[in-house]
């Protein structure tokens, strides 16, 4: 079974910055594109980033391009996200969610990590 | 930037038939999945590509499309459906995942 387990997650101030990690089994790890899928509180999903099986290429939302580095390390079947220059409004749940074959939808998540932003 | 449409809520009897649209500009050209998300969990794919059902969810839940909404239905509802549902497209033009903005279906 597809198991992946989010980690890093906790309470920062604004402008600080967090790396939060992603730990997968139960799968061919580097078969697959992964991502970042954020929920603020009482609020909808929010993608964040995807990055390809083969580590060549990456995609960002707007609000956290510049500010966010998506990466994953298919040697340990681990994917990672690097957040820096934090804002209050980046407080919410992170989840990694395994993309399908056809790059379109989000077949496994993890349980999610907190992340939250404030002075 | 392309943009989905929820309904923010959606009640329903037990045993009736829920409808849960989600609107978007030429979203037949896209596939359509659905989430199903409960307090304090994380979303469940429960449709993808539009129509079809991943293993262990059950009949009840089917996709369907017409001109530009997309729907989800759940028969002979049941106290556990009672959660919210995400819509989601790939916009293949700009490599963005997108997501509406959530529909909380309570079973009355």
């Amino acid at each position: 079974d597809v198991q992946l387990v989010d980690s890093g997650g906790g309470l920062v101030q604004p402008g600080g910055s967090l790396r939060l990690s992603c730990t997968a089994s139960g799968f061919t790890f580097s078969s697959y594109a992964m991502s970042w899928v954020r929920q603020a509180p009482g609020k909808g999903l929010q993608w964040v980033a995807t990055i390809s099986g083969t580590l060549r290429d990456t995609f960002y939302a707007d609000s956290v391009r510049g500010r966010f580095t998506i990466s994953r390390d298919n040697s340990e079947n681990t994917l990672f996200l690097q957040m820096n220059s934090l804002r209050v409004d980046d407080t919410a749940v992170y989840y990694c969610a395994k993309v399908g074959n056809g790059w379109s939808e989000f077949g496994s998540w993890g349980q999610g990590t907190l992340v939250t932003v404030s002075s | 930037s392309y943009v989905l449409n929820q309904p923010l809520s959606v009640s329903v009897a037990p045993g009736e038939t829920a409808r849960i649209t989600c609107g978007g500009s030429k979203i037949g050209s896209k596939g359509v999945h659905w989430y199903q998300q409960k307090p304090g969990q994380a979303p469940v794919l429960v449709i993808y590509y539009t129509t079809d059902r991943p293993s262990g969810i059950p009949e009840r839940l089917s996709g369907s499309i017409s001109g530009d909404t997309a729907t989800l239905t759940i028969s002979r509802v049941e106290a556990g459906d009672e959660a919210d549902y995400h819509c989601q497209v790939w916009d293949s033009n700009s490599y963005h995942w997108v997501f509406g903005g959530g529909t909380k279906l309570t079973v009355l």
